[in-house]
């Protein structure tokens, strides 16, 4: 089975600041990552993905993420974020595209 | 990319009443939908995943008689609060995956209030 922690449940940050949300996991195989966006009321978007190749995965708005398998880390990063990203963050986790294993979520909230 | 409808949005019903929330893909044939349920300020519980002509499979503690799972088409998949009570309220979210898809679309949600 697997798991996913996100250890920040929020995270404030002003505008134009850098901002990682955490996640990790845990799992007996090998697994693909994700990172959603939810906005107030809405769906899931998804932001990237790591299915293999490059650690380094770069997605929609700005983010990025690093997957590091000694870590078992699938951390979130922007370098400058927008009120426009204020939004509930989800990572998620998959045996090869099997049942989704989402995170508890991570409020982002910025501040002007 | 992909896109996935989910209708209606929101939904607000008598206590004692069946809803009913459509999910379809428009652009893909989707041969596996997911239903996951979202409280307050929660993370996403998987309900159910059904694969198009077959019976769906429950998550355990999902009500099967209450919570109808219909998977007829390639394209569309149901999901039927039988005899909804508040407790039932709640955010109701599908996903769907294609033949050789590994990810799942997302629709929009449906808020289902139960008065």
């Amino acid at each position: 089975a697997q798991s996913v922690t996100q250890l920040d449940s929020q995270v404030p940050v002003f505008e134009e600041a850098p901002v990682e949300l955490r996640c990790n996991y845990s799992s007996s195989v090998s697994v693909y990552l994700f990172w959603y966006v939810q906005y107030p009321n809405q769906g899931l978007q998804l932001l990237l993905k790591y299915l293999s190749g490059s650690t380094l995965v770069k997605g929609i708005n700005g983010f990025e993420a690093e997957f590091n398998k000694s870590q078992t880390s699938f951390h979130l990063r922007k370098p400058s974020v927008h009120i426009s990203d204020t939004a509930e963050y989800f990572c998620a986790v998959t045996p090869y595209g099997q049942n989704f294993v989402f995170g508890p979520g991570t409020r982002l909230s910025v501040l002007p | 990319g992909a896109v996935v409808s989910q209708h209606p949005s929101w939904v607000i019903c008598k206590s004692g009443t069946s809803v009913k929330i459509e999910c379809r893909s428009l652009d893909f044939q989707a041969t596996t939908m997911f239903w996951y349920r979202q409280f307050p300020k929660q993370s996403l519980m998987l309900m159910a995943t059904s694969n198009e002509g077959s019976k769906a499979t429950y998550e355990q503690g999902v009500e099967k008689d209450k919570f109808l799972i219909n998977h007829a088409s390639l394209t569309l998949s149901t999901l039927t609060v039988t005899s909804a009570h508040p407790e039932d309220s709640s955010f109701y979210i599908c996903s769907a995956r294609g033949t050789y898809q590994n990810i799942q679309y997302f629709g929009a949600g449906t808020r289902l209030s139960v008065l």
